[in-house]
């Protein structure tokens, strides 16, 4: 079983759509979790850093964490064509600086 | 502020070869991450520096190498290149390595 398992998508949805993007995690040492959008070609873009359970929210994104259940999620309102591109979530230790990532959800918004 | 810069952008490479990759961090980041991205994968950790000291290092084997400089800034360094080492080669600014962390553009590595 590995690390992150992110839902693989792809995933395709009309504008103005809310988009649900999830991950688990097997490894409870995790503590911080992020979200990055990654177009094509490009460097991650940091969009989501949280740490605790529960909801934060910037925008038109919220990221969720369920440290019980081992679960994180973004939510996306208003999706954009500009929000096309891959997320990826990851997840550090608190003693293991390395960032896990998740393998990426290709999400497509449609005019 | 200037983000994470990266060079160069992209490289093509022979088999055997071998390669230096650069990166400066943000300014104030005394923590650098390299991570390598294959092509339908999330990033996989190589190493990690802070303080000019090796914190961590990933499952990758002797080839790769890397090292930070008083400025912050580092190089990662890869041997006798083979075909499998053609990817996206990230790196990862943050100011102490636990927190958040910030990418650069990548330098994309073909091996022919």
């Amino acid at each position: 079983q590995k690390e992150v398992e992110q839902d693989p998508g792809p995933l395709s949805v009309p504008e103005g759509a809310i988009v649900s993007l999830n991950c688990t995690y097997s490894n409870s040492a995790f503590q911080y979790f992020m979200w990055y959008r990654q177009y094509s070609r490009k460097g991650p873009e940091l969009l989501m850093y949280t740490y605790s359970s529960g909801n934060k929210e910037d925008g038109r994104f919220t990221a969720q964490v369920d440290k019980s259940s081992k679960y994180i999620s973004l939510f996306i309102r208003d999706s954009q064509p500009s929000d096309s591109a891959t997320y990826l979530c990851a997840m550090i230790e608190g003693s293991n600086y390395k960032l896990t990532f998740g393998k990426g959800t290709l999400l497509t918004v449609n005019p | 502020d200037a983000g994470v810069t990266q060079s160069p952008t992209h490289l093509i490479k022979t088999r055997g070869q071998q390669v230096t990759l650069r990166c400066s961090p943000i300014s104030g980041h005394k923590s650098v991450s390299w991570y390598q991205q294959v092509l339908g994968q999330g990033p996989q950790f190589i190493f990690q520096y802070y303080e000019k000291e090796e914190r961590g290092r990933g499952n990758f084997p002797d080839r790769f190498s890397a090292r930070q400089f008083p400025n912050y800034s580092s190089e990662l360094n890869v041997n006798a290149l083979l075909l499998g080492d053609s990817a996206l080669y990230l790196c990862a600014s943050s100011f102490d390595g636990a927190g958040e962390a910030f990418f650069g553009q990548g330098t994309r590595l073909t091996v022919v």
